[in-house]
């Protein structure tokens, strides 16, 4: 039974508008959300994380909001850049060190 | 970028040989993980180290195992590889809980 989910394969925005990644995981004892944004042939790069005390974390172009209640959270760009076309994972563990368990990405393209 | 290194970075190899893949680290974390990337399956762990000589099993582990007997190296061996075997290999590190760094990956074939 898959605990993180990515239900969207893939994404297409247009450059300068906002992409908005979704993710939902159903195991309550998650305690820290990441994501990483990965390219072909290169190994997945941290992007931002978010802990469950919190409900949104913010890097620059990147925001990840998370909605405990619904166990839902999301990772925000804006502006979109072409650059940021990868494969984007969320990534969840519980306290503790925990291994990460990942959803099966989502393929972001941003057309210039 | 962390200091990660995996090597080979591609092999091939026959089904039935032994394979063994070497994930290195310069940045004395504690943590050292070994995933496997297919398509449809996204990342999925096959074994992690939170300690010298401590490791435990991952969600894919069967056909594997791993030592670890220096801080700074893991080993995945394929005892005897299948073609199932046939995947990209991830080695990540961590030393906090919201943060885990990933190699460039190893690709492996399996024929």
């Amino acid at each position: 039974d898959q605990q993180v989910k990515q239900n969207s394969p893939s994404l297409s925005v247009q450059e300068g508008r906002i992409s908005i990644l979704n993710c939902d995981y159903t195991n309550s004892m998650f305690d820290y959300f990441l994501w990483y944004k990965k390219y072909p042939a290169e190994g997945p790069t941290f992007l931002i994380s978010i802990s469950s005390i919190k409900d949104k974390n913010e890097d620059g172009r990147f925001t990840v909001f998370l909605n405990k209640s619904a166990k839902h959270l999301s990772l925000h760009i804006v502006p979109s850049q072409p650059g940021d076309s990868a494969v984007y994972f969320c990534a969840a563990s519980a306290k503790g060190n925990t291994p990460l368990v990942f959803g099966k990405g989502t393929r972001l393209s941003v057309i210039a | 970028d962390a200091g990660i290194t995996q090597s080979p970075r591609h092999k091939v190899t026959e089904t039935g040989t032994p394979v063994t893949l070497r994930c290195h680290q310069t940045e004395n974390h504690r943590y050292m993980y070994w995933y496997r990337q297919d398509p449809g399956h996204g990342l999925r762990l096959i074994h992690y180290s939170y300690g010298v000589k401590d490791t435990d099993k991952g969600e894919v582990s069967d056909g594997y195992s791993v030592s670890r007997s220096k801080t700074e190296d893991f080993l995945l061996t394929l005892e005897s590889a299948t073609s199932s075997q046939t995947s990209v290999y991830f080695c990540a590190i961590s030393e906090r809980e919201d943060t885990q760094y990933f190699g460039p990956g190893t690709r492996l074939t399996v024929l």
